[in-house]
């Protein structure tokens, strides 16, 4: 149980191009989710809190125009990479909490993010 | 500045061995407290939680909690080269309001074989 898929698990794209980044818990319902960003060797960054059905919070310097997080559902969340950089390039991992248990954190297997 | 700290390490040891990871937090009122295990290129997968003071034991895991020192650990038993990793150590600061994690930077073991 509480299994957390991303798709896609690995993406290239031209720099000023958009990428969409799909979150989805598939054996439980999350009222939230978050978005991490891991550069290599570094640990993982919080960027952004998603709850369903309302706006994302997102952490101080994360930009909320370029990185647009949107919680459709009780399994799903995307995030979406706006105009992106080279700079952006990066792990992206999305997390889910169960309803159920609110407190666990359960993660995704993360999107290899490269902007060429 | 609400802190989790770890010994980033790397820790070595040899195949069954325990290991000993660290961890020690700053907000005397965070209540949950978590060990995720990293595999390079991958993300983070949940080993245990620990809510309350004590042990807590799942298969060669132990997790050992203290609030009044503020201080949380993980003990690998007949340690494996499959648990070469990168241990990161969480707890929810915010005190269950808003379930977020403030993770420490891990702590990176070797099993030597």
């Amino acid at each position: 149980g509480a299994v957390v898929s991303q798709h896609p698990s690995r993406v290239i794209c031209k720099s000023g191009t958009s990428v969409k980044i799909e979150c989805r818990s598939l054996d439980f319902q999350a009222t939230t989710m978050f978005w991490y960003r891991q550069f290599p060797k570094q640990s993982l960054m919080l960027m952004a809190t998603s709850n369903e059905g309302s706006k994302a919070t997102y952490e101080q310097g994360v930009e909320k125009d370029k990185f647009l997080i949107n919680h459709a559902s009780l399994t799903l969340s995307t995030l979406t990479v706006t105009s992106a950089h080279p700079e952006d390039s990066s792990f992206y991992i999305c997390s889910a909490n169960p309803i159920q248990s609110q407190e666990t954190q359960y993660f995704g297997p993360g999107t290899r993010l490269l902007v060429l | 500045q609400k802190e989790v700290e770890q010994n980033s390490g790397p820790l070595s040891v040899p195949e069954g061995a325990i290991a000993s990871l660290n961890c020690t937090y700053s907000d005397r009122g965070s209540q949950s407290f978590f060990w995720y295990r990293q595999y390079s290129g991958k993300s983070p997968e949940l080993i245990m939680f620990i809510y309350s003071n004590g042990d807590k034991e799942d298969g060669r895991f132990t997790a050992q909690l203290n609030k009044a020192s503020q201080y949380v650990s993980l003990l690998i038993r007949d340690s494996q080269p499959s648990d070469s990793a990168t241990y990161l150590c969480a707890a929810d600061l915010s005190g269950g309001s808003n379930y977020k994690l403030t993770f420490g930077k891990g702590t990176l073991l070797t099993v030597n074989p």
